[in-house]
């Protein structure tokens, strides 16, 4: 089966670094998804790691290690508008399906 | 924009009742997803659409039916609905045929099943 696990709420300042974890036990899957929702609103695709290793795109990068089962969303120069859920994803081996993780709220404070 | 339109945005429905949501896209995607959203759980998916006529279920699906009879169009069916159902419900589309990593959303229904 599969599953992902998420810290449920993470904190940080303005202008900070933070990093929102995602642990996995699954059969196997292509690779790890990274969306962000804010209140009220959908899910937005922000990465894909199809390899492991770390791919950033501006402020965000994210990492997949799958020898250690992890990977990791990481946000720079936090912004307040960075206050969102965050899940990780992954679509595993022989699905077309995309399965999430519980989700991590982050709050950015001033 | 993925051009996928959710109606209706908002419900409220008793128990027992038959409630259908409705997933427009506009762009004749072959994938089309339906997952429910609840505290805790993230983002559950319930039945997913490859093509007209062909779906399989996800990983919530009792209680549930799909159908596709029109590439644009995916419904999702409660034949008698539970409190248990009470959810945000949100339809996905898959732009690229066998991957289903990056999914576009459309912006939810709001079911409440007293």
């Amino acid at each position: 089966g599969q599953s992902l696990e998420q810290p449920s709420e993470v904190t940080a300042v303005e202008g900070a670094i933070v990093q929102i974890n995602c642990t996995y036990q699954t059969s196997g899957f292509y690779g790890l998804s990274w969306y962000q929702q804010h209140d009220g609103g959908a899910p937005t695709f922000l990465s894909y790691n199809a390899l492991d290793g770390l791919e950033e795109t501006g402020r965000f990068s994210s990492f997949l290690s799958r020898s250690d089962s992890y990977g990791y969303l990481l946000l720079q120069e936090l912004q307040m508008k960075d206050s969102a859920s965050y899940f990780c994803a992954v679509p595993p081996y022989n699905t077309d399906k995309l399965i999430f993780g519980t989700g991590t709220r982050l709050q950015v404070f001033p | 924009d993925a051009g996928i339109t959710q109606s209706p945005r908002h419900k409220v429905t008793e128990t027992g009742t038959p409630v259908t949501l409705r997933c427009h896209q506009t762009e004749n995607h072959r994938y089309m997803y339906w997952y429910r959203q609840d505290p805790g759980h993230g983002l559950r998916l319930i039945h997913y659409s490859y093509g007209v006529k062909d779906t399989d279920k996800g990983e919530v699906s009792d209680g549930y039916s799909v159908s596709r009879s029109k590439t644009e169009d995916f419904l999702l069916t409660l034949e008698s609905a539970t409190s248990s159902q009470t959810s945000v419900y949100f339809c996905a589309i898959s732009e690229t045929t066998g991957d289903p990593e990056k999914l576009f959303f459309g912006s939810g229904t709001q079911l409440s099943v007293l």
